[in-house]
């Protein structure tokens, strides 16, 4: 199975902050990499999905990157409702894949 | 959107049973696939499978031999059977619209609010 792997694990972040989440895959994945949004008692929410696309509805702060094994998530301004853990998946094999996620903490 | 209801306890070395029902349109369109993803308290998340309108379907290797998906779209609903259960299949269970973009299934794009389901005599 490929591993994807998150960093870092958790983080703190003032409102306004520019936040960055990484996200690198055990072997190359094209872009067949999605982000969710998950906050407490919810069910995740799709936010990017081909490592760059961003799902209709959601906030233009929001923005993906990356190819291959390593991709990005950046808020570019963190507001309130942004935090939450967030995750990426793989779809680029048959058994797919969750990163362990990202805790966006209020510093 | 979609909606999860099954037994929220079940006994070690029993079958796990759920059903997801899909609200607001026709499982018989073509263009999406029907998942299972479920999240241990406080862990993260794990994809179970996911199973098309023809009853096709593709399984976590890790839950195959203990896993059943199934889909009746004149009910709008898709199920989850898992047998020999244990503790560790406690769990938060979702279920989720899974979409294709030129035939390749590639993201979950709609999620059940999440049901938990407890693992215990």
């Amino acid at each position: 199975d490929i591993q994807m792997t998150q960093s870092p694990s958790s983080l703190s972040a003032s409102v306004g902050d520019r936040v960055t989440i990484t996200c690198r895959a055990s072997q190359r994945i094209s872009n067949f990499l999605t982000w969710y949004q998950q906050k407490p008692g919810k069910a995740p929410q799709l936010l990017i999905y081909g490592a760059s696309s961003l799902q209709s509805g959601v906030p233009s702060r929001f923005s993906g990157s990356g190819s291959g094994t390593d991709f990005t998530l950046t808020i570019s301004s963190l507001q309130p409702e942004d935090f939450a853990t967030y995750y990426c998946q793989q779809s680029f094999t048959s058994v797919w894949t969750f990163g362990q996620g990202t805790k966006v903490e209020i510093k | 959107q979609l909606q999860e209801s099954g037994p929220g306890l079940v006994k070690p070395s029993q079958t796990l049973s759920l059903t997801c029902t899909v609200s607001g349109g026709s499982m018989s369109r073509g263009g999406y696939y029907w998942s299972w993803i479920r999240q241990q308290p406080g862990k993260g998340l794990e994809w179970i499978g996911f199973i098309y309108n023809s009853g096709s379907t593709y399984y976590n290797p890790s839950l195959k031999s203990r896993l059943t998906l199934s889909v009746d779209t004149s009910k709008t609903q898709f199920s989850l059977k898992l047998s020999s259960v244990t503790a560790a299949d406690t769990a938060i269970y979702y279920c989720a619209r899974t979409v294709t973009i030129f035939g390749v299934v590639t993201y979950f794009d709609s999620w059940g609010q999440g049901t938990l389901v407890t693992v215990s005599s």
